[in-house]
């Protein structure tokens, strides 16, 4: 896949853990992030979403972490299902100038049974 | 739920010839985007467009690219003349709008093999 060959740090976790999935950014101006997902082959697929004026988001089973302060962001994904397994990517943007999303590097979830 | 669409899946081309991706939007999407993936590196910005015009690009969309919305449904990106670094797997993207809440939903891509 597009993947191949990107040294992506692995998360791997067993059927029915949980999962945190950590990111950092560099754009202090950032104000809106999104998590990806993106399975073989695939595009990347919309997970969550946080706004800068927040710092905690919930979705179903994800939940979205931001820490201005330390410009960090994680996901969190309850009871991980091997469906999960995939490359999670964060990506910010900074809406006061410009609409495009910068993208992290990327974590690969391995979910084992 | 309504998708990006993208053809083809896989493009061979020979080097210095054009070629032509195309996308389907979400219909009730107003933004339209491409990045692009070479293999091993991060996803990359290429373009954004907006009411039928480029609003934001970046330094990769040099003159050999260019963005079309030829009717209301598709939105191209086509290479004038293809060099062998341009291989990477290629996303079109769209957006109802801009701002938060309103997030950029991907196609699966078109993987481009210049040879």
């Amino acid at each position: 896949g597009e993947n191949v060959g990107l040294h992506l740090p692995t998360l791997s976790v067993q059927e029915g853990d949980n999962s945190i999935i950590n990111c950092a950014y560099s754009n202090s101006a950032s104000d809106y992030f999104i998590w990806y997902k993106q399975e073989s082959g695939k595009g990347p697929q919309f997970i969550i979403d946080i706004r800068s004026n927040m710092d905690k988001r919930q979705g179903q089973r994800v939940t979205v972490l931001l820490n201005k302060t330390v410009k960090h962001l994680s996901l969190q994904i309850a009871a991980t299902q091997p469906g999960d397994s995939a490359v999670y990517f964060c990506a910010e943007i900074a809406y006061y100038n410009t609409d495009k999303l910068i993208f992290g590097t990327g974590t690969r979830l391995q979910v084992f049974p | 739920e309504p998708e990006v669409t993208q053809t083809p899946s896989h493009q061979v081309t020979q080097m210095g010839q054009e070629v032509i991706l195309r996308c389907v939007p979400i219909s009730n999407h107003l933004y339209f985007y491409w990045y692009r993936q070479i293999l091993g590196q991060k996803v990359e910005f290429l373009v954004s467009f907006y009411n039928n015009e480029i609003s934001e690009k970046s330094e990769i969309f040099d003159d050999q690219f260019s963005v079309e919305r030829p009717d209301g449904s598709n939105f191209t990106l086509k290479i004038r003349s293809t060099k062998l670094e341009d291989s990477a797997m290629y996303f079109c993207a769209s957006s109802p709008g801009t701002g938060g809440d309103q997030p950029q939903h991907f196609g699966d891509g078109t993987r481009l093999s210049i040879l």
